[in-house]
């Protein structure tokens, strides 16, 4: 089945430092969702995005699905960016639309 | 638009006993998934409906575990002769109905089973 495979596990930074996310995955992906959450806090999905690069704010995500990777570029890192960062990705099997989860990176913005 | 509600937000229960949990989907969602969150498991797939009918329920335990979705405005999740491994945040999530839709999730449910 897809396996979702994120690096690195953590990151640690100053604020205003950039951060780039790795998300790779075994199989191919038509699905794939980009997702912030805060200790405690319910999953927010940051960006859709199964091909190509989406911009919003100080966030960018870029998916090259022949490549089966993605990444989610964070430019001047606040503190308010930390919390956890997942990548989701579909089965691609049967039309099912669940999505299998990568483990996360923790990111931790210190001022 | 209020988003995926998910209520209890808190449940504790004895071990054996029953839990049920509830989820609203966004209006005019038709598909709705169920996802656990653990520490040790991270998470974890359940099942889903779309427009209400059961599509894929892989992720389910096979025993003590169900799901329905009576109306397209609520579905549950429940389970039975609850068990300390059952211990987790119990996610809810919708998305339109069409290929490749986002999926937007609730708060979830934090299920504590003594």
């Amino acid at each position: 089945g897809q396996q979702v495979q994120q690096s690195p596990a953590s990151l640690v930074l100053q604020e205003g430092e950039n951060a780039e996310l790795q998300c790779n995955f075994s199989s191919t992906a038509t699905r794939l969702q980009w997702f912030y959450q805060h200790p405690g806090g319910r999953l927010v999905s940051l960006f859709y995005n199964p091909s190509g690069t989406k911009h919003t704010g100080r966030l960018t995500s870029t998916t090259v699905t022949n490549e089966r990777r993605s990444s989610l570029h964070i430019s001047s890192s606040q503190t308010t960016d930390s919390g956890t960062y997942f990548c989701a990705i579909d089965q691609n099997q049967g039309g099912s639309a669940k999505l299998i989860f990568g483990e996360g990176t923790k990111l931790t913005v210190s001022s | 638009n209020a988003g995926v509600i998910q209520t209890p937000r808190h449940k504790v229960t004895g071990k054996g006993q029953e839990a049920t949990l509830w989820c609203e989907p966004i209006s005019g969602h038709s598909a709705v998934f169920w996802y656990r969150q653990t520490i040790v498991q991270g998470l974890e797939f359940l099942t889903y409906f779309r427009n209400q009918a059961p599509i894929d329920d892989s992720g389910m335990p096979k025993e003590r575990f169900s799901a329905q979705m009576p109306n397209q405005s609520h579905s549950t999740l429940k389970i039975q002769s609850t068990q300390p491994q059952d211990s987790a945040v119990y996610l809810c999530a919708s998305s339109l109905d069409r290929n490749y839709a986002e999926q937007f999730f609730g708060p979830g449910t934090r299920l504590t089973v003594l």
